[in-house]
């Protein structure tokens, strides 16, 4: 049972590239989130999913997309990278009334 | 606006001893509190919860007392062992059902 798995784990853009980052979930969670963490900040909602081919913005969504094609899969695109994008980006899911339970995370530096 | 404070980047204890993490919120709709545990490189950890319902939630060493008046909660870790070390983030929400606001975090040392 491998929970919440993020791909990839590092990844260097060049400012204006794009790039998608992947969350799977194989515990059937209806609910996921993706989170960004910066230094001496706590995480940031930046989209989530109530259930499959639902999407909705959190907290700071600009620059991101997602999408919820099947159940088990989030994904996040940045469609044009920007250093202000440099971050720690986490995936959550979560069952009804239980805990979100997260991924270890993508480190993503835009030069 | 930060909706959910954690006033003490940090706090160092000693090994045995009792280790106290507290979280400020704003709003006053958040009606479940949650903390997590982060290791370096690693994802956070669910720890332990409340709802408003109870002020206080027990879980072996760790221990969370929420006071809804003063809109404070305190995460208490008795006795702290070494490798209790790491950030311990406070999250709240408007129901369990709905998305987490999480504070910046307390990084906790438990020296020897």
């Amino acid at each position: 049972n491998a929970g919440v798995t993020q791909t990839p784990k590092f990844r260097v853009l060049k400012t204006g590239q794009s790039m998608t980052l992947l969350c799977a979930q194989d515990m059937n969670h209806e609910y996921m989130y993706w989170y960004r963490q910066d230094p001496g900040m706590g995480l940031r909602l930046i989209h989530y999913s109530v259930g499959e081919g639902t999407t909705a913005k959190g907290e700071v969504p600009d620059g991101y997309n997602v999408s919820r094609l099947k159940k088990q899969n989030f994904l996040l695109g940045l469609e044009s990278a920007a250093p202000s994008q440099t971050s720690v980006y986490f995936c959550a899911s979560r069952d009804n009334n239980q805990p979100q339970h997260f991924g270890d995370g993508t480190r993503l530096s835009i030069l | 606006d930060q909706q959910v404070k954690q006033n003490s980047p940090s706090l160092s204890v000693q090994e045995g001893r009792i280790s106290i993490l507290n979280c400020d919120y704003t709003n006053s709709m958040f009606d479940y509190f949650l903390w997590y545990k982060k290791y370096p490189a690693e994802g956070p950890t669910f720890l332990i919860s409340i709802s408003s319902i109870k002020d206080k939630n027990e879980d072996g060493r760790f221990t969370v007392f929420l006071n809804k008046s003063a809109k404070h909660l305190s995460l208490h870790i008795v006795p702290s062992q070494p490798g209790d070390s790491a950030v311990y983030f406070c999250a709240a929400s408007a129901g369990s059902g709905y998305a987490l606001n999480f504070g910046k975090g307390t990084s906790l040392l438990v020296t020897p």
